[in-house]
């Protein structure tokens, strides 16, 4: 079973329109820890954020906000007045503290920014 | 500069050959990863290691193989029984085995077989 989906497999919105990437995870750990990271053209990965399940305090940075919400098993990220600079596909994450060993990814959103 | 170094970041094999691909780190990482990218599929598991000359497989690793006789290298053998090992691979590292800090990833090496 998938542990991490994101619904989304391509998304396109003008210039400084706001988006909100969906992630769900599954998992019956009581301690995780979720992750977005966003990979541009180049490939490489590139941690946004980290959050453990005792934390459910909404983030915000800069343009960037997660919204963790243990009830629906959700962690969205949504990017405000988008820039051509935000097109890359995104890539939620989820480590579990009994099989900490590695990190479960979702298949990944491609966002495209058009200007 | 800290990071993790991959390459090449272009390689071609043809059919019937075993290649490796290197992934080095010097960010003084215990935890390293290797990883498989295809398209519409997320990244998938090959194998990990939590420290030096020990490794585990991961979700995908019939057909690869990996060593980790020094805490800064983790490569990565494809070998020819891997049957379909045209891919985007990644490798990555992270503080510690447990998944409870992010891991940083290399930029990539993208295998095609000819």
């Amino acid at each position: 079973a998938q542990k991490v989906t994101q619904a989304q497999t391509e998304i396109s919105v003008v210039e400084k329109e706001d988006v909100t990437l969906d992630c769900v995870y599954e998992t019956r750990d009581t301690t995780y820890y979720l992750f977005w990271y966003k990979q541009p053209p180049s490939g490489e990965l590139v941690f946004l954020i980290r959050r453990n399940s005792f934390d459910e305090q909404n983030e915000i940075s800069g343009r960037y906000s997660w919204n963790f919400q243990k009830s629906t098993s959700s962690f969205n990220f949504t990017i405000t007045a988008s820039q051509v600079v935000d097109s890359a596909v995104y890539f939620c994450a989820l480590s579990e503290l009994n099989t900490g060993n590695q990190f479960y990814f979702g298949t990944g959103t491609s966002l495209t920014v058009i200007p | 500069d800290g990071g993790i170094t991959q390459s090449p970041k272009y390689l071609f094999r043809k059919e019937g050959q075993n290649v490796t691909l290197s992934c080095e780190q010097n960010l003084n990482h215990d935890a390293m990863y290797w990883y498989r990218q295809d398209p519409g599929q997320g990244l998938r598991l090959i194998y990990y290691s939590q420290i030096v000359n020990d490794f585990q497989k991961g979700d995908i690793a019939e057909g690869y193989s990996v060593s980790r006789e020094k805490k800064e290298s983790f490569p990565l053998t494809v070998t020819s029984a891997q049957k379909n090992p045209t891919a985007f691979y990644l490798c990555a590292s992270s503080p510690t085995g447990g998944g409870y800090t992010e891991a940083f990833f290399g930029q990539g090496t993208r295998l095609t077989v000819v």
